[in-house]
């Protein structure tokens, strides 16, 4: 069964370009998160996609955007790139009214804007 | 969403138990601790989960006052491969699953 996978891997961007990342939930969930992780802080909440829809979002600009397939597997684009962007960037699946949420990570996209 | 306060790192030595403690004053009723653990570039992996009282499974412990304000997660006979930040969070899973991370706990685990 696999797990949570991301790709690519390893991505280096210059400023002002556009970037994709995708995302394959794990067998079974339904419900695909994003977030951003910064080195040395927490996962920050990007925003989480449900049934094709943005049902969360969290504190950050319209720069960001994403989509959810009916597959359930989950793009996230970010326009414009700053040298801020620079990240971790994890999608996390769960199955959506599990009660006790029980997020699924994966091994995250590295992003490097210069 | 709550807010959880944790110790910013912590070291011990191999073999011996650690306990890090989690501070959630705020939390609300129908939420519940959630425990992850996160090594460098990999994705945070779940460790236990509770709502009350004790939960125990095959990698950690969780114990959480009848008050809730506080939980501890406790890691028996830890080994160097222990090493790695470990997160506490408050949510309500009910609520949506906006999942809130906080700066979490950087475990040094020495020979």
């Amino acid at each position: 069964d696999a797990g949570v996978t991301q790709s690519p891997t390893h991505l280096i961007k210059t400023r002002g370009q556009q970037v994709t990342l995708r995302c394959s939930p794990k067998s079974g969930h339904d419900t695909v998160s994003w977030y951003q992780q910064a080195l040395g802080q927490g996962p920050q909440f990007i925003f989480q996609y449900y049934e094709e829809e943005e049902r969360q979002r969290g504190n950050f600009p319209d720069r960001f955007s994403g989509h959810q397939f009916p597959n359930y597997s989950s793009e996230l684009n970010v326009n414009a790139l700053l040298l801020g962007d620079s990240a971790l960037y994890l999608c996390a699946s769960s199955s959506f009214g599990d009660r006790g949420e029980k997020l699924f990570f994966g091994s995250g996209t590295q992003l490097s804007v210069l | 969403l709550a807010k959880t306060t944790q110790p910013i790192s912590m070291d011990s030595y191999e073999g011996q138990e650690v306990n890090i403690t989690c501070s959630h004053n705020n939390i609300a009723t129908n939420d519940y601790i959630t425990w992850y653990q996160q090594f460098p570039s990999q994705g945070p992996r779940f460790i236990i989960q509770g709502y009350k009282t004790k939960v125990t499974n095959e990698v950690a412990s969780l114990f959480i006052p009848a008050d809730r304000k506080s939980s501890t997660l406790s890691l028996p006979r830890v080994s160097l491969s222990d090493t790695a930040v470990y997160y506490c969070l408050a949510m309500d899973p009910t609520g949506g699953f906006k999942t809130i991370f906080g700066a979490g706990t950087r475990l040094f685990v020495k020979a």
